[in-house]
């Protein structure tokens, strides 16, 4: 399975914009990328995936690196309810729909 | 539209003792999937059904662990005899095929003393 690699912890203040990086430089040409996060004493929640473009839906933007090994996870403005573990995912497009988590980045909220 | 619902939420037992614990998923999701989640790491995959089938089991520790899916919908996950090591939440998750994004339930926090 692909790896991927996430700063242990990030901070940001409240209302801000975070970008919270992903490194995947052995990721296969067909893997996609997805987001999950993880609210404290909650199972986690899917929050973005794309494959080559950049994406947006109304939870965060996820962009790309051209050569697909990096990744950003945007949240244009960090609410206290953003802090959470903020996991990157390779999955390929075919077989079991397996996620393996790393460890994730456990963003902090400062108000 | 209701979750994944997952009981109980927490349980303590001594080691050696057997458990079981239930999932129901979300109305109409074929791929169930059972996660064992260690305190300070992420989530890992024990046991993967489509509908009542098992897609997956290899990370599952078969000589304890079991799991069963009879009517392809709601599935149980038992541990017989629980180790200290077995302490962590077990997240249930479904989705309504393979490849498509998946969604967890709550968990239930299993101490083992």
């Amino acid at each position: 399975d692909a790896k991927t690699t996430q700063p242990n912890s990030m901070e940001s203040n409240e209302e801000e914009p975070v970008h919270l990086p992903c490194n995947h430089s052995t990721i296969s040409g067909t893997d996609y990328i997805h987001w999950y996060r993880q609210l404290p004493s909650q199972g986690p929640e899917y929050v973005i995936h794309g494959l080559t473009s950049n994406v947006n839906n109304r939870m965060a933007s996820l962009a790309i690196a051209e050569d697909r090994k990096s990744s950003t996870l945007i949240l244009h403005r960090a609410t206290l309810r953003d802090a959470a573990v903020y996991y990157c995912i390779l999955r390929p497009p075919t077989g079991a729909n397996n996620l393996f988590f790393g460890t994730g980045t456990r963003l902090t909220v400062i108000p | 539209e209701a979750g994944v619902a997952q009981s109980p939420r927490y349980k303590i037992i001594e080691k050696r003792q057997s458990v079981a614990f239930w999932c129901n998923p979300i109305s109409g999701h074929a791929t169930l999937y059972w996660y064992q989640q260690i305190l300070g790491q992420g989530p890992k995959l024990l046991i993967q059904f489509q509908n009542n089938g098992v897609v997956d089991d290899s990370q599952l520790p078969k000589d304890r662990f079991s799991a069963e899916r009879l009517k392809g919908v709601d599935s149980t996950l038992k541990i017989q005899p629980a180790k200290l090591e077995d302490s962590a939440v077990y997240l249930c998750a479904s989705s309504l095929a393979s490849l498509v994004e998946q969604y967890f339930g709550p968990g239930t926090r299993l101490t083992v003393t």
